[in-house]
């Protein structure tokens, strides 16, 4: 137990489809992260929330949607997705926006789109 | 702006072995640096961090020390094991960001 726990772990979508990722943290941190790993690339930061505010959107394509009800808990909304979206998605958690700690990752959603 | 070089895997040894990850920064002022470990199916996991200039890291019989003159942070491990079999992702976190640049990860295969 990691203390991020995302779900589901593995998703199958057609292009269609609308779908939501789940991320729940019990660490107590105040800082929460989307990240896209995809084979053969280096790991993209996707959206940043502080606080249960949205501080960081790296020129994501608006079929993904993020929303931060409370600090534990992070989402992300999928619509009309492509096959390369298909990916791992991790979510992130830390203490702070300027901790330096290190952050505490979820073991990811695989989720490939057909 | 920052960044993180690491070396181009995969890097295959038999258990026992020395292993070297190389880990080369840029970055403003003094930043954290940190080593990530991803297992098989799993998310990343914080392996070890040094905050500072000469602070060595450790965990599970891994370590780096931070080298300011060289801006490097090597990951070094005196023998491993088959479980060590795992990508690693060196990390740096300059101050006033909270956005660390991440390496593009290492494969790190061990046979038995």
């Amino acid at each position: 137990e990691t203390g991020v726990t995302q779900t589901p772990r593995h998703l199958v979508m057609g292009m269609t489809n609308k779908k939501s990722l789940k991320c729940e943290q019990h660490l107590g941190h105040n800082a929460m992260y989307w990240y896209k790993q995809s084979a053969k690339k280096p790991l993209e930061l996707m959206f940043v929330y502080s606080l249960e505010e949205r501080v960081e959107n790296n020129s994501v394509p608006s079929r993904f949607s993020p929303e931060c009800p409370n600090s534990s808990h992070l989402f992300l909304h999928l619509h009309t997705l492509q096959p390369e979206d298909s990916a791992l998605y991790l979510c992130a958690s830390s203490p702070g926006e300027y901790e330096r700690s290190g952050y505490t990752f979820g073991s990811g959603t695989r989720l490939t789109v057909v | 702006g920052n960044s993180v070089t690491q070396m181009e895997g995969p890097v295959t040894l038999s258990e026992e072995a020395f292993l070297t990850i190389n880990c080369t920064y840029t970055a403003t002022g003094y930043p954290s640096l940190f080593w990530y470990v991803q297992y098989p199916g799993e998310g990343l996991q914080l392996l070890l961090k040094a905050t500072k200039a000469d602070d060595k890291g450790s965990n599970k019989g891994f370590e780096a020390t931070y080298r300011k003159e060289t801006t490097s942070f090597h990951l070094e491990k005196g023998s491993v094991q088959v479980s060590d079999s795992a990508v690693y992702f060196c990390a740096s976190l300059s101050g006033g960001s909270y956005i660390p640049t991440f390496g593009r990860g290492t494969s790190l295969i061990v046979h038995p």
